[in-house]
């Protein structure tokens, strides 16, 4: 499985932007790159997924780099409630579809 | 629409004490289904994977065994607890081939004493 690297933490203030950077230099033409989010006591939430094109969604928005190495996930005005550990993933298309987590980026959300 | 449900929600079990953990999802059909554990303060490790009714896939060797007896049902067993099986333990489902994202459950907090 290709893997993902990610600043282990980011500080942002609400109502900023937020952008959350991800490499990941030995991706594969099938990887597909995801975001998932993680809030305290509870299980993974998925944020946005792309595989070559930009992508917005009602979350954040997703900005891949035209060589697909890296990645930046887009939160356009952080709140309170965004504070989280924010996963990167490649996922590959095949049947298993299983994900395999790093250990993402904690971000802490200033009032 | 669908929905997962993992139980119990906390869990306080002796070193040495069997384990069973269940997961069910409703509203799907064929699911791929998956158990992750999370030690306090490190990241998700994918434990199994199963594609369908008896077909398990094992990511880790460990001390934890897991079952899908029936489609949307998944099971996490252990026959004697270790003091290292203490973690926060979530399953999640997948549409299988195609699907996009995962959907996780609610989670179980497992602490062996």
């Amino acid at each position: 499985d290709a893997k993902t690297t990610q600043p282990n933490s980011m500080e942002s203030n609400e109502e900023e932007p937020v952008h959350l950077p991800c490499n990941h230099s030995t991706i594969s033409g099938t990887d597909y790159i995801h975001w998932y989010r993680q809030l305290p006591s509870q299980g993974p939430e998925y944020v946005i997924h792309g595989l070559t094109s930009n992508v917005n969604n009602r979350m954040a928005s997703l900005a891949i780099a035209e060589d697909r190495k890296s990645s930046t996930l887009i939160l356009h005005r952080a709140t309170l409630r965004d504070a989280a550990v924010y996963y990167c993933i490649l996922r590959d298309s095949g049947a298993t579809n299983k994900l395999i987590f790093g250990t993402g980026t904690l971000l802490a959300v200033q009032p | 629409s669908q929905t997962i449900h993992q139980w119990p929600a906390t869990l306080v079990q002796p070193v040495g004490s069997p384990l069973s953990l269940e997961c069910t999802v409703e509203g799907t059909s064929n699911p791929n289904l998956y158990w992750y554990r999370q030690a306090a303060g490190r990241g998700l490790q994918l434990l199994f994977y199963s594609v369908g009714i008896g077909q398990i896939s094992s990511e880790v060797p460990q001390n934890l065994s897991a079952s899908r007896p029936q489609d949307r049902q998944f099971i996490l067993s252990s026959k004697k607890l270790l003091l290292s099986d203490s973690g926060f333990y979530l399953c999640a489902w997948g549409a299988g081939i195609g699907g996009e994202k995962l959907f996780f459950g609610s989670g179980t907090q497992l602490s062996v004493l």
